[in-house]
């Protein structure tokens, strides 16, 4: 079947350093990705996507790396603040599924002064 | 631009009642809205999607019947969930998605979520 799964539950990071945040996924027809934050009682908050046809790209304080090889992907938070404490997830939207989209199992960051 | 706003935040019901949850695209029309159901820590899953002004489409074992969708219009869609049970507490989150305007560059974009308790 298809999934989109997360190596660590949750990552503990101290201020200043930098955070990486993977996610494996299964569907080699996935196209399109997207990072997601995700504070406790709300909706997910939109970070960075990356499409199939790119391995990199940059936004701030954030990097999205692709590796359609062994369909993994990661988030890389430069300076992690406490501000960043939240959980991430990883979602896939597949070829022709409309916008349909698949979450990962989610990874808790925590930030430690 | 490209809000997405939810009602209630948060509501509790007895068992055996329904209670309905709206999602409102504030500044863009979407033509595809998404409903999601979140257990405490855990991901967000999928349960519908639906399209304004015809029937919305269930994820592999939601029971239709019991999670009733309308989206009637290009900025509002509803959840109702029919005689609610304990086990139907949950977080609750729609996304809107298909929209047009200047500036929509997303797949699709999420509300806050309803926080529902049924006792």
């Amino acid at each position: 079947g298809e999934s989109v799964g997360l190596h660590l539950p949750t990552l503990s990071v101290q201020e200043g350093d930098n955070s990486i945040i993977n996610c494996a996924y299964s569907n080699s027809a996935s196209d399109y990705f997207i990072w997601y934050k995700q504070e406790s009682g709300k909706g997910p908050q939109f970070i960075i996507d990356i499409r199939s046809n790119m391995d990199k790209r940059q936004g701030q304080r954030v990097t999205v790396l692709l590796n359609k090889t062994v369909k993994h992907l990661s988030l890389q938070i430069a300076a992690t603040q406490p501000g960043d404490s939240a959980v991430y997830f990883c979602a896939s939207r597949n070829t022709g599924t409309a916008s349909k989209l698949t979450f990962g199992t989610g990874t808790r960051l925590q930030v430690t002064l | 631009g490209a809000v997405v706003s939810q009602h209630p935040s948060w509501v509790i019901c007895k068992s055996g009642t329904s209670v309905k949850i709206e999602c409102r695209s504030l500044d863009f029309q979407a033509t595809t809205m998404f409903w999601y159901r979140q257990f405490p820590k855990q991901s967000l899953m999928l349960m519908a999607t639906s399209n304004e002004g015809s029937k919305a489409t269930y994820e592999q074992g939601v029971e239709k019947d019991k999670f009733l969708i309308n989206h009637a219009s290009l900025t509002l869609s509803t959840l109702t969930v029919t005689s609610a049970h304990p086990e139907d507490s949950s977080f609750y989150i729609c996304s809107a998605g298909g929209g047009q305007g200047a500036g929509l560059r997303r797949e699709q974009y999420f509300g806050p979520g309803t926080r529902l308790t049924v006792t």
